[in-house]
């Protein structure tokens, strides 16, 4: 039962161009969401977060979005670069528990961007 | 650097062969993980810990036991390897706030990549 989905393996987009990554999640107490980014051979690095009272967070050139209603978040990198060729990982949580923050990853997204 | 450091970064193992992954990070987190991640699966949880001698079981914890003596470490035990626990294996830390309303994400380290011949 995958509760976080990523239902794109991967993703082609121009330089220059917005690049939009999506991910569903079926579990309503989920309150933090966060996107990794992963280059290969190397560990994921946290790249943006939004928590569910909020419903945009902007960080420079990314902005995570945040529909409860629809359980939907997206990523946009705008403009897109060759250095944002990696994968993708969109995750969430349900908040503290005893001392942990549980995250449940999507399947990541492959994302490529062309000269 | 600081951060979290996994060994070895790459191992291959027989069937039934049994080995620690290594996980030391020096931030001083009281959360610390492990996950692998397999094609089309993303990351699953094996078995986490929120401080020394407290922890608990993931979503995969199957195959393999874990420990926290110290706050920096955190090995994964693989008590007699199976080609089903051929995977890329990741350890991520996180620090606790005191009041819980933030978090901010895992550290993780750059994963140990396991065959299982």
């Amino acid at each position: 039962d995958q509760q976080v989905k990523q239902n794109s393996p991967s993703l082609s987009v121009q330089e220059g161009r917005i690049s939009i990554l999506n991910c569903d999640y079926t579990n309503s107490m989920f309150d933090y969401f966060l996107w990794y980014k992963k280059y290969p051979a190397e560990g994921p690095t946290f790249l943006i977060s939004i928590s569910s009272i909020k419903d945009k967070n902007e960080d420079g050139r990314f902005t995570v979005f945040l529909n409860k209603s629809a359980k939907h978040l997206s990523l946009h990198i705008v403009p897109s670069q060759p250095g944002d060729s990696a994968v993708y990982f969109c995750a969430a949580s349900d908040g503290w528990v005893q001392g942990a923050q549980k995250l449940v990853f999507g399947q990541g997204t492959r994302l490529t961007i062309n000269p | 650097n600081a951060g979290v450091t996994q060994t070895p970064k790459f191992q291959v193992l027989k069937t039934g062969q049994s080995m620690t992954l290594q996980c030391a990070q020096d931030m001083n987190h009281e959360y610390m993980s492990w996950y692998r991640q397999d094609p089309g699966m993303g990351l699953r949880l094996i078995h986490y810990s929120v401080g020394a001698g407290i922890t608990d079981q993931g979503e995969v914890p199957n195959g393999y036991n874990v420990s926290r003596s110290t706050t920096e470490d955190f090995p994964l035990r693989l008590l007699s390897a199976a080609p089903s626990q051929t995977s890329v294996y990741f350890c991520a830390s996180s620090y606790y706030p005191p009041d819980e309303t933030t978090f901010y994400g895992y550290t993780f380290g750059s994963g140990t990549r396991l065959t299982v011949v």
